[in-house]
């Protein structure tokens, strides 16, 4: 099973707004509301950002949010800050024996 | 506080077996599923498998299946990753993750282990 498509990289000044995109297929993305984003800095692992498409967990900024259209979700964060510097997955859930789908994540410059 | 805490770095040769652990705390282990996530040295995350340490179900994605066993004890709040032959291409750092909602197999990891990197060379 292929990943979820993301770009490789994206970059932003501090105080402006970016958007990571993820593409999937109606059998992923499109087929569920089973979306999230997860935030990695260097060395370290995983932190959950968003789940659900676009719902926080307890402590999240809210200047991250999350959305879907069709085969495609995105991940918003806004008011760039220098600690926001990470890579960012998407995963989906999958109707394949996969299961679980991420993306191939896009590392984030904030310049 | 939940935590998932993993064991140490482990540096193996190929061929020989090898078992990491991932000890939660701040829950009720039993009634959350367990994921295992690998990231091979600069790559993304691949899910492997999951286990629900309340009856040990567990599984495992097509790409993993066969090569590794999943696994927990619930009377100590372990989980269990193993290898049985290891090769150099499981060189990678392992993530165990808690799947979010009690029960279910919802696919979403809220908290992670540390990680463990695994070295396997001769």
């Amino acid at each position: 099973q292929s990943a979820l498509t993301q770009p490789a990289s994206v970059s932003g000044s501090p105080g402006q707004s970016i958007t990571i995109s993820c593409t999937g297929t109606s059998s992923d993305i499109g087929g569920y509301n089973y979306v999230s984003w997860y935030q990695q800095h260097p060395g370290k692992a995983p932190k959950l950002m968003i789940l659900d498409v676009s719902d926080r967990p307890s402590g999240v900024s809210n200047r991250f949010s999350g959305s879907k259209s069709g085969n495609t979700a995105s991940l918003n964060i806004s008011g760039l800050q220098t600690e926001d510097e990470a890579d960012y997955y998407c995963s989906s859930f999958t109707s394949s024996s996969a299961y679980v789908l991420f993306g191939g994540g896009t590392k984030l410059t904030v310049l | 506080e939940v935590q998932l805490v993993q064991s140490g770095a482990e540096v193996k040769k190929p061929g020989e077996s090898l078992r990491i652990s991932c000890q939660g705390s701040g829950y009720t282990f039993s009634t959350y599923w367990i994921a295992w996530v690998r990231q091979m040295p600069g790559k993304q995350l691949e899910w492997m498998g999951t286990v629900y340490p309340a009856n040990s179900n567990s599984r495992y994605s097509p790409a993993f299946q066969g090569h590794v066993t999943i696994s927990a004890d619930r009377s100590t709040s372990t989980a269990y990753l193993q290898w049985t032959t290891l090769k150099a291409s499981d060189t990678a750092m392992y993530y165990c993750a808690r799947l979010g909602v009690p029960g279910a197999l919802d696919p979403t990891f809220d908290f992670w282990g540390q990680g463990t990197l695994v070295t396997v060379s001769s």
